[in-house]
């Protein structure tokens, strides 16, 4: 499985666009990069996942260069609901009995 | 999308007593589910894979003695801790993934466990 780095916190304020970068140095052909959020007391929530180049919803953008070591989550103008942890896993994701490891995650605080 | 869903969301037990975690795949079936612990200010860590109709397959110092899994349906995991020690208080989360969508999984909202 291949490891992720991230910052462990960052700071932001209502309106900005915040860029999450995470490091994979070891990703495998067939991982995915994967985000998630999770906020106090609740379990993880999917943010986005993609394979390479860039990947969009309604709720945030990925970003991933061609040698996939490592990927953006960009959170366009943030609000104080979107102070949370955000985690970043690579894995093969077609099984899906394969385990997701959790790295250390980014704590966001977005401030007013 | 699917939903999975834990009970209870809290639970204060007395040392010594065992307690049991559900946790259900509401719209969906699931033959595999991970059930992860999480203290205060830490990552998820994964405490073991549940497989359904088989015997669970424990990560690296999680005592399966301890932590019984038990995947007796598609849609239902279990986790019992038993003999509960205050050192087992913690956040427990599972998680399955729907096989017609393999990208996602799907977490439950957890179980905040308090050992007196």
């Amino acid at each position: 499985l291949a490891k992720t780095t991230q910052p462990i916190s960052m700071d932001s304020y209502e309106g900005q666009e915040v860029n999450i970068t995470c490091s994979h140095n070891n990703i495998a052909t067939n991982d995915y990069i994967t985000w998630y959020q999770q906020f106090p007391s609740q379990g993880p929530r999917f943010i986005i996942q993609g394979y390479k180049t860039k990947v969009t919803n309604e709720v945030a953008s990925l970003f991933i260069p061609a040698d996939r070591k490592s990927s953006t989550l960009s959170l366009p103008r943030v609000s104080l609901s979107d102070t949370a942890v955000y985690y970043c896993l690579v894995g093969d994701t077609g099984n899906a009995g394969n385990m997701l490891t959790f790295g250390g995650g980014t704590r966001l605080m977005v401030k007013p | 999308g699917a939903v999975v869903s834990q009970h209870p969301s809290r639970v204060i037990c007395k040392s010594g007593t065992s307690v049991k975690i559900e946790c259900r795949s509401l719209d969906f079936q699931a033959t595999t589910m991970f059930w992860y612990r999480q203290f205060p200010k830490q990552s998820l860590m994964l405490m073991a894979t549940s497989n359904e109709g088989s015997k669970a397959t424990y990560e690296q110092g999680v005592e399966k003695d301890k932590f019984l899994i038990n995947h007796a349906s598609l849609t239902l995991s279990t986790l019992t801790v038993t003999s509960a020690h205050p050192e087992d208080s913690s956040f427990y989360i599972c998680s399955a993934r729907d096989w017609g969508k393999g990208a996602e999984a799907f977490f439950g909202q957890g179980t905040r466990l308090t050992v007196v």
